[in-house]
């Protein structure tokens, strides 16, 4: 079956723009993870969402990011005012029912801020 | 606050050498830990999943030891190959949350 899948997997913007990122979790997983992997690094937990709502957002460094799950299927991770140092792949999983299920990754998006 | 480590950050081999990557973590108190691999621009795949109760995972060439007591993890690749050339993470679980290591990236020389 169809894995987790990230639109764009590349997006260029410059500094002080609005962007979307769009995650696509596997069908049925209730829960929904976004995590930022900087250069050289490993991924960062951001938020995580059970069903529609965020359970957990404390990872999102300011309130400049935002993210949102309307349907408890789709998610989309918004930044608002880009800062180069937002530059970085975000990478979105999924599980079945959150908690410790196994978390399926996708491939990620790479936003470079310009 | 989970501080995970991975020690070396880059190894580089002749193939037929055998690799081990290390992981260490400040709070034993997890739910398992994961080891994952990493190719250029791409998504993570998963390889192998230790629960806490266990004290190593094999599958293939791979085995993964886990000591939650002293907050270590190991990752034997025996027999390496030009393809498993890649960067390793592990991660801890406490709960839903992932801690990820920085990675170990690894060439394997034909």
């Amino acid at each position: 079956g169809a894995g987790v899948s990230q639109t764009p997997s590349n997006k260029v913007t410059e500094k002080g723009k609005y962007v979307e990122l769009r995650c696509d979790p596997i069908s049925g997983h209730t829960a929904l993870y976004w995590y930022r992997q900087s250069l050289g690094q490993g991924p960062e937990f951001l938020i995580y969402f059970q069903g529609t709502g965020a359970a957990d957002d404390s990872g999102l460094p300011n309130d400049r990011f935002f993210a949102v799950r309307p349907e408890g299927s789709v998610s989309t991770l918004k930044i608002q005012r880009t800062e180069r140092g937002d530059s970085a792949v975000y990478l979105c999983a999924s599980s079945s029912s959150g908690g410790r299920d196994t978390q399926y990754f996708g491939p990620g998006t790479r936003l470079t801020v310009l | 606050k989970q501080e995970v480590t991975q020690i070396p950050a880059a190894l580089s081999v002749p193939e037929g050498e055998n690799l081990v990557l290390n992981c260490s973590f400040t709070d034993s108190a997890i739910y398992n830990l994961q080891w994952f691999r990493q190719d250029p621009g791409k998504g993570l795949t998963s390889l192998l999943l230790i629960q806490s109760s266990q004290r190593e995972q094999t599958s293939g060439r791979l085995n993964a030891s886990l000591d939650k007591s002293s907050g270590r993890s190991t990752l034997y690749i025996a027999a390496s190959q030009p393809g498993d050339s890649a960067t390793y993470l592990c991660a801890v679980r406490d709960d839903y949350k992932l801690s990820f290591g920085a990675g170990t990236t690894v060439t394997v020389r034909a």
